[in-house]
């Protein structure tokens, strides 16, 4: 069975630019989550949504950040404008609403020069 | 809030060795208890869980049991191998992702 699938899986950019992460979550899974992973401040929850809708979206840096979830199968993070201190491994995460285990993917990692 | 609680890291340890990382978490609710495991470039992996109190979980070689009375899931290896060293992050969550809460992580290192 397929993963969480995330694109892209590196993504070097200049500051000011827009960034767009991607996900597609595992087939049947109705909760979906956007981390964020660095050295200094560990694993942040960004936003999750329920059956496509955004539930908690407390964890969003700022106005910068938006995250989108069209369909059961794909979502988006964007960061516009991009700025070196949100260079990070984003982590798409999706689960069974009932269960609430967590089945992440292999991150992106992006790096804002 | 809800919040989890691990043991500061590095550890370090040689082959063979017995591993306890220790996990305290907030009793908010009827929480499941997870320990997820992170190799190095990847992403985390669900190592082991348990969803009531008493259960043990265990994978791999790892234990962990859901302790109420102590609010703690403490991960446990009688054996560790080099290709054990990860960073181990326990977490708490309930259904519909309500107050999912990661600890810090905790990094292993075994040497051969």
């Amino acid at each position: 069975d397929a993963g969480v699938i995330q694109s892209p899986r590196h993504e070097v950019t200049e500051m000011g630019q827009e960034v767009t992460l991607r996900c597609k979550p595992i087939s049947g899974h109705n909760s979906l989550f956007w981390y964020r992973q660095t050295m200094m401040r560990g694993l942040e929850l960004l936003i999750y949504f329920n059956n496509n809708v955004p539930i908690d979206d407390s964890g969003m840096p700022e106005d910068r950040f938006s995250a989108k979830m069209p369909n059961a199968s794909f979502s988006t993070l964007k960061i516009q404008p991009s700025e070196p201190r949100d260079s990070a491994v984003y982590f798409c995460a999706s689960s069974f609403v009932s269960t609430g285990e967590l089945f992440f993917g292999e991150g992106s990692r992006l790096t804002v020069l | 809030g809800d919040s989890v609680t691990q043991m500061e890291g590095p550890v370090t340890l040689s082959e063979e060795a017995f591993l306890t990382i220790n996990c305290t978490y907030t009793a908010t609710g009827y929480p499941s208890l997870f320990w997820y495991v992170q190799y190095p470039g990847e992403g985390l992996q669900l190592l082991l869980k348990a969803t009531k109190a008493d259960d043990k979980g265990s994978n791999k070689g790892f234990e962990a049991t859901y302790r109420k009375e102590t609010t703690s899931f403490h991960l446990e290896k009688g054996s560790v191998q080099v290709s054990d060293s990860a960073v181990y992050f326990c977490a708490r969550g309930l259904p519909y992702g309500q107050n999912f809460v990661f600890g810090p992580g905790t990094r292993l290192s075994v040497l051969p």
